[in-house]
């Protein structure tokens, strides 16, 4: 069966340091991957998306990035975090083709910037 | 674009009553759509989706869902709520783009008392 995991589980980070929060996704190949971020207000923000190697699609500017340098490893970082990055980070998954159409998602990165 | 509609909030229900928990879409071409829960602090978790066929969704702990082309609705329903099944609950749609991205609805909390 596949599983995702997502680490560390918690963060507290200065404003101005940089980020590196990672995602594997275990029991599949060439999966479709996802970062999102839920603020306090519930909702979900599609940060980036990638559907292979090296290949990165950003749905919204800001000072984020996302690097995907495995088949099943995905990382989301930043130089220099603002406080307006705290948030509830989420990583996500989902199958190629034969009907898989929903993502699968990791448990998540409490991320407080102070 | 697609979007989606969650217009409550907040659904309060007494356990061992029915739920409904609503949603609306919009999206051009035929409707791929999803509904996730979240518990505190979790990842969030997939229930049911409507790809094609019966309009009538089976899910997991009991949950189902509508599918109403006619008035673009795809509304969470459990015959008996459970307390256990307080939770923020989002409806999704499944983007045209062709990457498999979702467009989530802002959540709708449900509260089941005693």
């Amino acid at each position: 069966s596949q599983t995702i995991h997502q680490w560390p589980a918690t963060l507290v980070q200065p404003v101005g340091s940089p980020l590196s929060l990672e995602c594997t996704v275990e029991g599949t190949s060439n999966p479709n991957l996802y970062w999102y971020r839920q603020a306090a207000g519930r909702g979900l923000q599609l940060l980036f998306y990638s559907v292979g190697i090296g290949q990165i699609s950003s749905e919204v500017p800001q000072n984020l990035s996302a690097s995907r340098p495995q088949d099943r490893q995905f990382i989301l970082s930043s130089k220099k975090l603002l406080l307006s990055d705290s948030g509830f980070y989420l990583c996500a998954w989902t199958g190629r083709g034969g009907g898989t159409y929903e993502q699968y998602f990791g448990p998540g990165t409490r991320l407080t910037v102070t | 674009a697609q979007s989606v509609a969650q217009p409550e909030d907040q659904v309060n229900v007494a356990e061992g009553n029915p739920l409904t928990v609503k949603c609306t879409y919009s999206v051009s071409g035929n409707p791929y759509l999803f509904w996730y829960v979240q518990y505190p602090n979790r990842g969030l978790q997939f229930l049911l989706k409507y790809i094609t066929g019966d309009n009538l969704v089976k899910g997991s702990y009991g949950f189902e869902a509508e599918f109403n082309k006619s008035q673009t609705s795809f509304h969470l329903k459990k015959p008996s709520a459970l307390v256990s099944d307080s939770a923020l609950y989002f409806c999704a749609v499944r983007d045209s783009s062709g990457y498999s991205t979702l467009t989530f609805g802002k959540g709708t909390m449900l509260l089941v008392s005693p």
